[in-house]
């Protein structure tokens, strides 16, 4: 079975600081990757996918995650957050062709001032 | 413009009673699930419909039915509302890979 990890369910920032959100995955199969952002009382917005191809892929808003196959890892990293990034961040996971996403437990993104 | 919508927005009601939440997308999409975000907000998935077939049931109790008329609309019919059943449920709609969410509904049960 198919499981998340996200490593800190917390991560408090200074805005214009760079900023990593873990996420390791388990699976035996060949998986598709995703991180979701949800700003609070809202729904949730993909933020970047890991399908095949190239291992550093690119995203909306500045981020960008990275596909470590030998690590089963899949971290978040934006190189400078601003105050409007305050937000929860999930990480997901699906086998290939399936339609099930699972989620990981997500991580609390706080920028400060 | 909406591409996933739901209603209500927020639904507070009564233990012991039956509730619908509503979902439409306008995407096209052919599948659509319901997920269940408890307070603690993990998400999991409980349903999943492909053209108005049931295609993923998560172990959820029978209180619970979702409905799909056609595959742009997927409803969940609760019976017998419990505490517990208080989270925020989100629909979804997938074609492919990615699976774009409408912006929940928030039940409360008293």
């Amino acid at each position: 079975a198919q499981s998340v990890t996200q490593l800190d369910s917390q991560v408090p920032v200074f805005e214009e600081a760079p900023v990593e959100l873990r996420c390791n995955y388990s699976s035996s199969v060949s998986v598709y990757l995703f991180w979701y952002v949800q700003y609070p009382n809202q729904g949730l917005q993909l933020l970047l996918k890991y399908l095949s191809g190239s291992t550093l892929v690119k995203g909306i808003n500045g981020f960008e995650a990275e596909f470590n196959k030998s690590q089963t890892s899949f971290h978040l990293r934006k190189p400078s957050v601003h105050i409007s990034d305050t937000a929860e961040y999930f990480c997901a996971v699906n086998q290939g062709g399936s339609e099930k996403l699972v989620f990981g437990k997500g991580t609390k993104l706080t920028v400060n001032p | 413009d909406t591409a996933v919508s739901q209603t209500p927005k927020y639904l507070v009601t009564q233990m012991g009673n039956d509730k619908s939440i509503k979902c439409e997308q306008n995407l096209g999409h052919d599948t659509m699930y319901w997920y269940k975000q408890d307070s603690k907000k993990f998400l999991k998935i409980m349903f999943s419909y492909n053209n108005k077939e049931l295609i993923i049931n998560e172990t959820v109790p029978n209180r619970f039915s979702p409905k799909s008329p056609d595959k742009a609309h997927l409803n969940l019919h609760i019976n017998s509302l419990e505490l517990g059943d208080s989270a925020v449920y989100f629909c979804a709609s997938s074609q492919a890979s990615e699976q774009f969410f409408g912006p929940g509904t928030r039940l409360t049960v008293l």
